[in-house]
C-alpha cells in the first residue's frame, strides 16, 4: 500500500524567512513524488514533480529515498505563498497510476 | 484548451436525492479520476478509470458509481445522497508523461 504523511496541518512563517514543508512516504516500489498547491478556493495546481528537478516559484524538493522523504523548501517566503500544499505519490509502473495525497499543510505567511 | 471541465460548480441536495457530476477533458488523456476533498483528510480517491471502458474503485467508493462514457468524459453518480457525502469533488486526468490536471471542483452540500 502507498501512503503519504504530512505531519504539519498548519505552518506559519514570517515573510522573508525560510520555509520547509515536510512530506514522508511509504511505498514498496519506485514512486513518483509531486507537490501540489491550492490557493484559496481554486483548483489544485502542480508545483513540482521530482523527476523534473525544476524550481518553481522559488520552491525546490529533493527526493531522499533513504529517509523516504520529499520535503518542500523555499529560502525566502513571500506573502503570495500562503496556500494549501499537498504532497502526493504515484507508482511509476504503468497501469497503476493512482495518485495518493497527504492530508495537506496550510501555509500562512505573516507580513 | 479548456483542460478539465467539471459541472456543476455548486449543488445542494436533500438526503436521498440523486445526481450526476460531470467531468470532461480535452487533452486526450487515457486516465481519469474522481477525488473528494474534506478538511483535515486531504484528497481521497473515489474511483478511477485507467482507460476508456475500464473503471476501478479507489479508497472511498461506497455510495458512488462512475461511468467512463468515452475517452473524454468520466461521470460520478450519487444514487442516494447522504450528509456524509458533503464535500468538494475534484475530477482529474493524467497524461503519462505530463502528470495530473485537475478540474475546478464541485462543492456539494447534502442537507
Amino acid at each position: 500500500a502507498q501512503r503519504v504523511t504530512q505531519p504539519e496541518k498548519l505552518l506559519s512563517v514570517f515573510k522573508g524567512a525560510p520555509v520547509e514543508l515536510k512530506c514522508n512516504y511509504s511505498y514498496s516500489g519506485s514512486p513518483e513524488l509531486f507537490w501540489y498547491v491550492q490557493y484559496s478556493r481554486q483548483r489544485l495546481q502542480l508545483l513540482l514533480r521530482h523527476i523534473s528537478r525544476e524550481s518553481i516559484k522559488g520552491f525546490t524538493a529533493d527526493l531522499n529515498k533513504g529517509e523516504t522523504s520529499f520535503h518542500l523548501k523555499k529560502p525566502f517566503a513571500q506573502e503570495e505563498d500562503s496556500a494549501m500544499y499537498y504532497c502526493a505519490l504515484s507508482p511509476t509502473n504503468f497501469g497503476n497510476e493512482k495518485l495518493t495525497f497527504g492530508t495537506g499543510t496550510r501555509l500562512t505567511i505573516i507580513p | 484548451n479548456a483542460g478539465v471541465t467539471q459541472t456543476p460548480k455548486f449543488q445542494v441536495l436533500k438526503t436521498g436525492q440523486s445526481m450526476t457530476l460531470q467531468c470532461a477533458q480535452d487533452m486526450n488523456h487515457n486516465s481519469m479520476y474522481w477525488y473528494r476533498q474534506d478538511p483535515g483528510m486531504g484528497l481521497r480517491l473515489i474511483y478511477y478509470s485507467a482507460s476508456e471502458g475500464t473503471t476501478d474503485k479507489g479508497e472511498v467508493p461506497n455510495g458512488y458509481n462512475v461511468s467512463r462514457l468515452n475517452k473524454r468524459e468520466f461521470s460520478l453518480r450519487l444514487e442516494s445522497a447522504a450528509p456524509s457525502q458533503t464535500s468538494v469533488y475534484f475530477c482529474a486526468s493524467r497524461d503519462r508523461d505530463y502528470g495530473y490536471t485537475f478540474g475546478s471542483g464541485t462543492r456539494l452540500t447534502v442537507v
